[in-house]
């Protein structure tokens, strides 16, 4: 089984300061590794994914999470936000094989303010 | 192409009656999934349809819960009765069948159980 931990449940931020939501993962076999946002009154949107290769994955908007097997974490960081980026984020882990359901972390709310 | 949609976008019910929520995923795309939020927690998987089969359904709380998928498209969740605890917000998703299938979610359903 698989588990996602999140410790912080909220960072707030100010404009075009750097930020890093944590995120460690628990499994006892190996995972493919997700970030979803979900911005205010929207459905969850997929950030960045790790599948295989870099361990450095990167999403459009200048967020990025690093894929640390030994640490067993996936921290996403992006070096300057934006009022824009205000939303929950959410870890996740699957199998790579078999099952395909995501086990999600309790989410993170990015509070970035002027 | 059209993404997920869900109906209703809110529900508001007394404890004991019955509500069936609904999910449309993206044309063409064979897996299905129903995941749920309770407020403050983790999202957690329901269970996974492929096409009009459950491919694993361990995240079924109990038997108060009904999913159902006939002919493949369409998935309706009925909770029957309901009670307090499955307040929450029930997410759908959906992918493409291959070696690495992205869900695509929707925007969720809000179940208020009163």
């Amino acid at each position: 089984a698989q588990s996602v931990t999140q410790l912080d449940s909220q960072v707030p931020v100010f404009e075009e300061a750097p930020v890093e939501l944590r995120c460690n993962y628990s499994s006892s076999v190996s995972v493919y590794l997700f970030w979803y946002v979900q911005y205010p009154n929207q459905g969850l949107q997929l950030l960045l994914k790790y599948l295989s290769g870099s361990t450095l994955v990167e999403s459009i908007n200048g967020f990025e999470a690093e894929f640390n097997k030994s640490q067993t974490s996936f921290h996403l960081r992006k070096p300057s936000v934006h009022i824009s980026d205000t939303a929950e984020y959410f870890c996740a882990v699957r199998e790579n094989t078999g099952f395909q359901k995501l086990v999600f972390g309790t989410g993170t709310r990015l509070l970035v303010s002027p | 192409e059209a993404g997920v949609t869900q109906f209703p976008s809110h529900s508001v019910i007394e404890k004991g009656q019955t509500v069936t929520l609904r999910c449309d995923p993206i044309s063409g795309h064979d897996n299905l999934y129903w995941y749920r939020r309770v407020m403050g927690k983790e999202i957690k998987f329901l269970l996974h349809f492929v096409k009009e089969s459950k491919q694993d359904e361990s995240g079924m709380p109990n038997n108060r819960f009904l999913a159902e998928r006939t002919g493949g498209t369409y998935s309706t969740l009925k909770v029957q009765p309901a009670e307090l605890e499955d307040s929450g917000v029930y997410f759908c998703a959906s992918g493409r069948t291959g070696f690495y299938n992205e869900q695509f979610f929707g925007p969720g359903t809000r179940l208020t159980v009163l």
